[in-house]
């Protein structure tokens, strides 16, 4: 039972442009929701997180969203680098439980 | 400020054989949690410790067992290893077990099973 997704395994998006990344979970429990990127060989880097009392974060050009009604997240990259190509998670918890992992998106930026 | 190390990097083993992952957080976090990543798989949960005690613990057989100590290193073990083991390991900190905060994670170990 997976219980967060990411639908869409890879992105690719011209450098410049918006990167937006989804994420759809199914437990309204959830309250604290996170993304992470991993570039190869290293371990995921925290990006940027939300609380469910809020619909939206900011941090530079990282942005996530959250639609509580539509059970969605999703990360807006505004503009796309080059050093942004990585794979992007994200995570969600419940309180003090264990985070739960979606299976990630490959976003590509092209030059 | 020192990130989380876990080794060793690379291990290599055959079936049967048993393994010692190790992992020390960041100075001050009490927080630790494995995962397992297989390719094209998300993070799956292992298991989760504070204060020496285990918090949480994902659907993993019980040849997976972990450990904290009360510096908050922890160690993991693989025992009666499979092929299916072979994966990369990670070890993540955080402050705690509650509220919204950010675990913070090492490079892994890639653990390959022959």
């Amino acid at each position: 039972d997976q219980q967060v997704k990411q639908n869409s395994p890879s992105l690719s998006v011209q450098e410049g442009r918006i990167s937006i990344l989804n994420c759809d979970y199914t437990n309204s429990m959830f309250d604290y929701f996170l993304w992470y990127k991993k570039y190869p060989a290293e371990g995921p880097t925290f990006l940027i997180s939300i609380s469910s009392i809020k619909d939206k974060n900011e941090d530079g050009r990282f942005t996530v969203f959250l639609n509580k009604s539509a059970k969605h997240l999703s990360l807006h990259i505004v503009p796309s680098q080059p050093g942004d190509s990585a794979v992007y998670f994200c995570a969600a918890k419940k309180g003090n439980y264990q985070l739960i992992w979606g299976a990630g998106t490959k976003l590509i930026i092209k030059p | 400020k020192a990130g989380v190390t876990q080794t060793p990097r690379y291990l290599i083993k055959t079936r049967g054989q048993q393994v010692t992952l190790s992992c020390s957080p960041i100075s001050g976090h009490r927080s630790v949690s494995w995962y397992q990543q297989t390719p094209g798989q998300g993070l799956q949960f292992l298991f989760e410790y504070f204060s020496e005690t285990q918090r949480n613990k994902g659907n993993f057989p019980g040849r997976f067992s972990g450990r904290q100590f009360s510096n908050s290193r922890s160690e993991m073990n693989v025992s009666t290893l499979e092929l299916g083991d072979s994966a990369l390991y990670l070890c993540a900190s955080s402050l705690g077990v509650g509220g919204n905060q950010p675990q913070h994670f090492g490079d892994g170990t890639r653990l390959s099973i022959l």
